[in-house]
């Protein structure tokens, strides 16, 4: 069945580290990907979103790019920040034509100043 | 992106008892959800809040204990009926506009069941 795998947590960073967290996805047809961040204590935020292959989805200094030949959807930064540790869930949807999400288990990430 | 709302934002709850979450929109959308998210887990769907017909359960989720709501295409409830201390989650509501493959949610319900 679909399924999006993602990198075991938790990933600890120091602050203006680089950051890569994996994500790679199994689907028929042509999904589309996205990254949610849940801050402490709070629901999730929609961060970026690909609908296509090749494209790049990208917001707040983070970056995501649909790569069909590899199934993957790693989402990265170039300097993280303390308020960027959170819970980040890859996810995919429009599989089949249906109208389901499916979602990761989440990674968390720490960021030490 | 449409506002969602839920409430209450939290609650601790005795066991046997049953709670009613409730989800508000700022706006008329077709497609609601309810999600279950488990202390440290991803999410689980729990069903697809139709209105004006019965919600759809997904495996694992049956309509006596989690009987949801939507009167319409602004509001849905989920109930949480003779709880124990494994229902302990956060409960997400959210959104999906028609035509649109992205997903919204709301701000979750904390619930701890003693």
């Amino acid at each position: 069945g679909d399924s999006v795998t993602q990198m075991e947590g938790p990933v600890t960073l120091s602050e203006e580290a680089f950051l890569t967290i994996n994500c790679t996805y199994t689907a028929t047809g042509y999904p589309s990907l996205f990254w949610y961040v849940q801050y402490p204590g709070e629901g999730l935020q929609l961060l970026l979103k690909a609908t296509k292959a090749d494209d790049k989805g990208s917001n707040k200094g983070f970056e995501a790019t649909y790569r069909k030949e590899t199934t993957s959807f790693h989402l990265e930064k170039g300097s993280v920040q303390v308020s960027d540790s959170a819970v980040y869930f890859c996810a995919l949807t429009g599989v089949g034509g249906g109208f389901k999400t499916i979602f990761g288990a989440g990674t968390r990430l720490f960021v030490k100043a | 992106s449409a506002v969602i709302s839920q409430k209450p934002s939290r609650d601790i709850c005795q066991r046997g008892t049953s709670l009613t979450i409730q989800c508000q929109v700022d706006s008329q959308v077709t497609m609601m959800f309810w999600y279950r998210q488990q202390p440290g887990q991803s999410l689980t769907l729990i069903a697809t809040a139709n209105q004006g017909s019965e919600a759809t359960y997904e495996s694992g989720f049956v309509i006596d204990k989690f009987p949801i709501s939507r009167p319409n295409l602004t509001f849905s409830t989920l109930t949480v009926s003779n709880m124990s201390p494994e229902d302990s989650s956060i409960y997400l509501c959210s959104l999906r506009q028609e035509g649109i493959d992205t997903q919204y949610f709301g701000p979750g319900t904390r619930l701890t069941v003693l």
